[in-house]
C-alpha cells in the first residue's frame, strides 16, 4: 500500500523548544491528518486539514495542508514533556482506504 | 463517553485456533476500519466498512475477516492464526471527513 514519507523519525528536543515535522507523498491528498500515539495507546487525533494551503491551530500544534497537496508540517510549539510520543500523518487514497506514514518519535528532555 | 472498545486487550493463543476480536462504537459512526501496527511497518488497514454489510479490503487483509451485520459492531476474525499475525491490532471508527477514532489496541500473540 501507498506509504506517506515522514521525517525526522526521531527527535530529541529540550523542554521549552518548538519542533516541526513534516509529510511527504508522491501523489496529491485531499485530506492531511495527523495523530499522536503515547505508549500502551491508540493513535488519537490532533489536526484535519481539508483545504491545500488551511493552517490549523490546536493549542500549541499549528498543522499545515501544503499548497501542492503532496505535503503537510506539523509544529509543536514549548514542548512540554507530555509531548512525547509517536506522531504519524495520514491521508486517505481510495475511497476509506487510509495510508499512515510511519511515525515520528519525539522525547522531550526536562 | 464516546469510544471505540476492543476486546480482549491481551490475547495469546496458538497457530491455527480460531479468534475474533470483538469492536464496538458508541459514536453512530458509519465508518469502521481495522488496522495492525508493526514495527518498523507502522499502521497497515486491514479491512474497513463503509456501513451495515459494506466492507472491502484494506493493505493486508490476507488471514483476516470481517464483518458488519450492526452498525456499532465490526469484529476481526482469525481462521487459522499464524505467527507472522502476532501484532498490536486497532479498531477505529469515523463519520465521513473526520479522521478515525482509535480503540486502545488488542495484543495479539500466536505460539
Amino acid at each position: 500500500g501507498q506509504q506517506l514519507n515522514q521525517s525526522p523519525q526521531s527527535m530529541f528536543i529540550q523542554e521549552g523548544e518548538d519542533v516541526s515535522m513534516n509529510c511527504t507523498s508522491s501523489s496529491i491528498f485531499n485530506t492531511w491528518l495527523w495523530y499522536k500515539q503515547d505508549p500502551g495507546e491508540g493513535p488519537v487525533l490532533l489536526i484535519a486539514l481539508y483545504k491545500a494551503g488551511e493552517l490549523t491551530s490546536n493549542g500549541r500544534l499549528t498543522a499545515q495542508f501544503g499548497i501542492t497537496r503532496k505535503d503537510s508540517f506539523l509544529n509543536i510549539s514549548a514542548s512540554i514533556p507530555s509531548d512525547v510520543g509517536i506522531y504519524f500523518c495520514a491521508g486517505p487514497v481510495y475511497r476509506d482506504r487510509l495510508a499512515f506514514g510511519k511515525g515520528n518519535q519525539v522525547v522531550v528532555i526536562p | 463517553e464516546a469510544q471505540v472498545t476492543q476486546n480482549p486487550r491481551y490475547l495469546i493463543t496458538v497457530t491455527g485456533k480460531k479468534l475474533t476480536v470483538t469492536c464496538s462504537q458508541n459514536m453512530n459512526h458509519e465508518y469502521m476500519s481495522w488496522y495492525r501496527q508493526d514495527p518498523g511497518l507502522g499502521l497497515r488497514q486491514i479491512y474497513y466498512s463503509m456501513n451495515v454489510e459494506v466492507t472491502d479490503k484494506g493493505d493486508v487483509p490476507e488471514g483476516y475477516k470481517v464483518s458488519r451485520k450492526e452498525k456499532r459492531n465490526f469484529p476481526l476474525i482469525l481462521e487459522s492464526p499464524s505467527p507472522n499475525q502476532t501484532s498490536l491490532y486497532f479498531c477505529a471508527s469515523r463519520r465521513a471527513n473526520y479522521g478515525y477514532t482509535f480503540g486502545s489496541g488488542t495484543r495479539l500473540t500466536v505460539v
